[in-house]
C-alpha cells in the first residue's frame, strides 16, 4: 500500500500569512492527489484534485503543486475561515490512503 | 443539490453487528461509485470500502475485509454497510462519500474513471463498539 506522510502535523499562523503543507507519497502517484479541509464536527470538503486543480467554489488563495511523490498545499493569505485540519489523499490505487492531517491553528 | 444522509449508527457490544445506510439525492446515483470512509475519535480519515456503479465490484480495507460488506440498491438511491464482528477499534464516525466523476457501463463492464476521489460527503453517523 502507498503511505502518505504530511508535515507539519500542526501549524500556527496568523491571518494574512502564507502557509504551506507538504505531503509525501511512499511511491509515485503521478498527479492523483487530492486535498481536503475539515472543520470540527463536519465532513471533509474537497479543495484540490489532480494535485493542482481547484474544485469549483474554492477560493483562489488555495493552490496545489507537485507530482510523483512530493506535493504542496499553499494558502496565499490565511483567512479566519481557513483555520481547520487539512488532509491529503492519493487516489492512484486501492486503498486511497489519507495523510495523517495538518491542523492549522491561530497563532 | 447533492445530499448524502447516513443512518444506522449507534452503540453495539464488541462482536455485534450493525447496518449503516446512506440515502442519496440530487444526482444520478446509478452513475457514481460510492464509498464509506471512517474517522475514529480525534484521529484521521481512513477509507473503508467502495462499491462500483453497478455493484458488481467491491473493495475493502484490510482492517475490515471479511467482516464488513458494502452493497447498493440503485432503485432506492441507497448504499449500505453491513458490519459484523465489530471491534472496539471500529469505533468511529462513518461517512459515505460520492465519487467526483461519473462512470459508465459498456458490454456488461462498468468503469469509474477516478475512483476514490470524493466531491460530496454525508454528515456522518457514529458507531461505538463498547461493552
Amino acid at each position: 500500500d502507498i503511505q502518505m506522510t504530511q508535515s507539519p502535523s500542526t501549524l500556527s499562523a496568523s491571518v494574512g500569512d502564507r502557509v504551506s503543507i507538504t505531503c509525501r507519497a511512499s511511491h509515485s502517484i503521478s498527479s492523483w492527489l487530492a486535498w481536503y479541509q475539515q472543520k470540527p464536527g463536519k465532513a471533509p470538503k474537497l479543495l484540490i484534485y489532480d494535485a493542482s486543480t481547484l474544485e469549483s467554489g474554492v477560493p483562489s488563495r488555495f493552490s496545489g503543486s507537485g507530482s510523483g511523490t512530493e506535493f504542496t498545499l499553499t494558502i496565499s493569505s490565511l483567512q479566519p475561515d481557513d483555520f481547520a485540519t487539512y488532509y491529503c489523499q492519493h487516489y492512484n490505487s486501492y486503498p486511497g490512503t489519507f495523510g495523517q492531517g495538518t491542523k492549522v491553528e491561530i497563532k | 443539490e447533492v445530499q448524502l444522509l447516513e443512518s444506522g449508527g449507534g452503540l453495539v457490544q464488541p462482536g455485534g453487528s450493525l447496518r449503516l445506510s446512506c440515502a442519496a439525492s440530487g444526482f444520478t446515483f446509478s452513475s457514481y461509485a460510492m464509498s464509506w470512509v471512517r474517522q475514529a475519535p480525534g484521529k484521521g480519515l481512513e477509507w473503508v470500502s467502495t462499491i462500483t456503479i453497478s455493484g458488481g465490484r467491491t473493495y475493502y480495507a484490510d482492517s475490515v475485509k471479511g467482516r464488513f460488506t458494502i452493497s447498493r440498491d440503485n432503485s432506492k438511491n441507497t448504499i449500505y454497510l453491513q458490519m459484523n464482528s465489530l471491534r472496539a477499534e471500529d469505533t468511529a464516525v462513518y461517512y459515505c462519500a460520492k465519487d467526483r466523476t461519473s462512470g459508465y457501463c459498456r458490454n456488461d463492464l462498468c468503469y469509474s474513471p477516478q475512483p476514490l476521489l470524493f466531491d460530496y460527503w454525508g454528515q456522518g453517523t457514529l458507531v461505538t463498539a463498547s461493552s
